[in-house]
């Protein structure tokens, strides 16, 4: 049972424009949403996070926006960058409980 | 120190053999996790120490033992491994459950 879905493998942005990965959820108790952004032979790095009350949060580039309604969340990266060319997890709590990840999205910006 | 190390970096071990992974944090954080990420795959949550005590076991096969012998130190001691436990072993740490920063992972291969 997939709670957390990323339904795009991959996706190829040019530098400076703009870049949007998506995730959909189904479970309604999901209180809490993070990104992390990993690179190959590393740990998952935090990225940015939002609590069910919001819908928007941003720290300079990195802007999550939470669609409760519609159970989905994006994050939008401006402007984008190649050292941003990663894989992107989304991940979702309840009540501060077990992190539930999505499978990912790989995201290549090209110079 | 915001910084989660995991030794060794790359394990290769015989089904037969008994070897351990080991995870530290000096961030002063209370729980503790492990995770197995297999290829083109979400980090799966195995085990969550809390305050040096297993708070949650994901029906993890007892071929896996987590320990905690203090609050900066994580365990997995393996025994008698399957080929298919090969994969990417990631601990991390956080202060709530929340926001947790992960270790660059062992490279597990069994044999």
């Amino acid at each position: 049972d997939q709670q957390v879905k990323q339904n795009s493998p991959s996706l190829s942005v040019q530098e400076g424009r703009i870049s949007i990965l998506n995730c959909d959820y189904t479970n309604s108790m999901f209180d809490y949403f993070l990104w992390y952004k990993k690179y190959p032979a590393e740990g998952p790095t935090f990225l940015i996070s939002i609590s069910s009350i919001k819908d928007k949060n941003e720290d300079g580039r990195f802007t999550v926006f939470l669609n409760k309604s519609a159970k989905h969340l994006s994050l939008h990266i401006v402007p984008s960058q190649p050292g941003d060319s990663a894989v992107y997890f989304c991940a979702a709590s309840v009540y501060g409980n077990k992190l539930v990840f999505g499978a990912g999205t790989i995201l290549r910006v090209k110079s | 120190d915001t910084e989660v190390t995991q030794t060794p970096k790359h394990l290769v071990m015989g089904m037969t053999n008994k070897k351990s992974l080991k995870c530290e944090q000096h961030m002063g954080h209370r729980a503790m996790y492990w995770y197995k990420q297999k290829a083109k795959k979400p980090p799966e949550l195995m085990f969550v120490y809390s305050y040096e005590k297993l708070s949650i076991n994901e029906s993890v096969p007892s071929r896996f033992s987590p320990e905690c012998p203090n609050s900066s130190l994580l365990n997995l001691h393996l025994h008698a491994l399957q080929p298919e436990d090969s994969a990417l072993y990631l601990c991390a740490s956080s202060q709530g459950t929340l926001k947790q920063f992960f270790g660059p992972g062992t490279r597990l291969t069994v044999l």
